[in-house]
């Protein structure tokens, strides 16, 4: 059962341009998301995250959306550079857990080229 | 030390054999996770530890599969008698105040 989805594998942009990676989730039990940016042979590095009460956070060039409604999520990155190319992996929390343990997402490639 | 640290990098194993991967996480931090990313697959939660409390075993796939930490310190991911589908990427992160965890490298598994 896959809690956490990134129906798309991978996604390519011009440089400059916009980035748009989505995540959906099933379970509502989930308080807070993070996003993950992970190189080839390292480990993910955090990124961005927001709180399951607000509906946007913004980091530099990095936005990220909350729609609890449609249970959906999404990383917007402006302008794209080509150093942003990697994976990136949606991350959830379930509430009230003891483990803080974070239900990740399958990942999505994202290509910026130049 | 200023990350956390995986060992070894790369380990190529026979099928039956057991292996032992090691995690050192950052000094201070309390929370210890242990995730494998198997090929095409997000990343699986596997164990946790915090501080000295009993661990959540809930993620280990089957019994050939153990952890340990003493304390704050060093864990060490043992897997017995090796199957092909263990091959994967285990990924070790610890975790201090906030929610963010700090990942190690990783150790690739290829069990032949």
């Amino acid at each position: 059962d896959q809690q956490v989805k990134q129906n798309s594998p991978s996604l390519s942009v011009q440089e400059g341009r916009i980035s748009i990676l989505n995540c959906d989730y099933t379970n509502s039990m989930f308080d807070y998301f993070l996003w993950y940016k992970k190189y080839p042979a390292e480990g993910p590095t955090f990124l961005i995250s927001i709180s399951s009460i607000k509906d946007k956070n913004e980091d530099g060039r990095f936005t990220v959306f909350l729609n609890k409604s449609a249970k959906h999520l999404s990383l917007h990155i402006v302008p794209s550079q080509p150093g942003d190319s990697a994976v990136y992996f949606c991350a959830a929390r379930v509430a009230g857990g003891a483990t803080n343990k974070l239900i990740f997402g399958t990942g999505t490639l994202l290509a910026v080229q130049p | 030390g200023a990350g956390v640290s995986q060992s070894p990098s790369n380990k190529v194993t026979e099928k039956g054999k057991d292996v032992e991967l090691r995690c050192d996480p950052i000094s201070g931090h309390t929370a210890l996770y242990w995730y494998r990313q198997r090929l095409g697959q997000g990343l699986e939660f596997l164990i946790y530890f915090q501080g000295n409390s009993a661990p959540d075993k809930s993620g280990l796939p089957s019994d050939r599969f153990s952890a340990e930490r003493t304390g704050e310190s060093v864990s060490t991911l043992t897997i017995q008698r090796t199957q092909q589908e263990d091959s994967a990427v285990y990924l070790c992160a610890s975790r201090g105040a906030n929610y963010g965890y700090t990942f190690g490298s990783g150790t690739r598994l290829t069990v032949v």
